[in-house]
């Protein structure tokens, strides 16, 4: 099944710096998502992303739905150890009964 | 608050072994999803169901079947388990896109 490429795979970052990821794909999505896994319990949504060159921001969180329909990015301003975990893009078509497609996910350390 | 149960958080099986994993939503929703997440592969889906008795294949069905009998529950069966299943099983409801996950099963076989 199609997934997403999303990137980078890892990142290790200093507290207080900022982070961003990114997710792409062939095909246009009409709605995309951020889900974040903290370790040990599964993902929790983030910031859902409903039109093409939408911004959107949750406290130190933003995002952006891509122009073309097909990429999005998430920036993590001044990060703080609590932000370690899993981050993971996701698309929707919204056509009928179709599962979300999900990236494979950025995994982010925090160094203190 | 809604939640997403899955009935364990590590389960240890031996190979060969017919396995359950339960997932139960209180939110009325009428889709449930199961994956799988290993290192580096991110979320597979391997079933979903949009309605009671209903369900769909999705991208690693082999191996695995589901059962859902009534609306707030949505079982993953591992008919003969085999090592290559030993994984974290995910969980999932929704009424559209926003996906509500259960605290994952990770499944060990031995």
């Amino acid at each position: 099944g199609q997934q997403l490429n999303q990137s980078p795979q890892s990142m290790f970052i200093q507290e207080g710096e900022d982070v961003s990821m990114n997710c792409t794909s062939s095909s246009i999505f009409n709605t995309w998502l951020w889900y974040k896994q903290d370790p040990g319990e599964g993902p929790v949504l983030l910031i859902a992303l409903y039109k093409a060159g939408e911004l959107t921001s949750n406290g130190r969180l933003t995002a952006q739905f891509g122009i073309t329909r097909k990429d999005s990015f998430l920036n993590i301003s001044a990060s703080i150890p609590s932000d370690v975990g899993i981050y993971f893009c996701a698309g929707s078509r919204n056509s009928g009964n179709t599962p979300l497609v999900f990236g494979k996910g950025t995994r982010l350390s925090v160094i203190a | 608050d809604v939640k997403v149960t899955q009935s364990s958080r590590y389960l240890v099986k031996r190979t060969g072994e017919k396995v359950f994993l339960e997932c139960v939503q209180d939110m009325d929703h009428e889709n449930m999803f199961w994956y799988r997440q290993d290192p580096g592969l991110g979320l597979r889906l391997i079933y979903f169901s949009y309605d009671v008795k209903m369900k769909e294949k999705g991208d690693i069905p082999e191996g695995y079947s589901v059962s859902r009998e009534k609306k707030e529950r949505f079982s993953l069966i591992l008919e003969s388990a085999s090592t290559n299943q030993t994984s974290m099983y995910l969980c999932a409801s929704s009424l559209s896109w926003g996906y509500t996950f259960g605290s994952g099963t990770r499944l060990t076989v031995v």
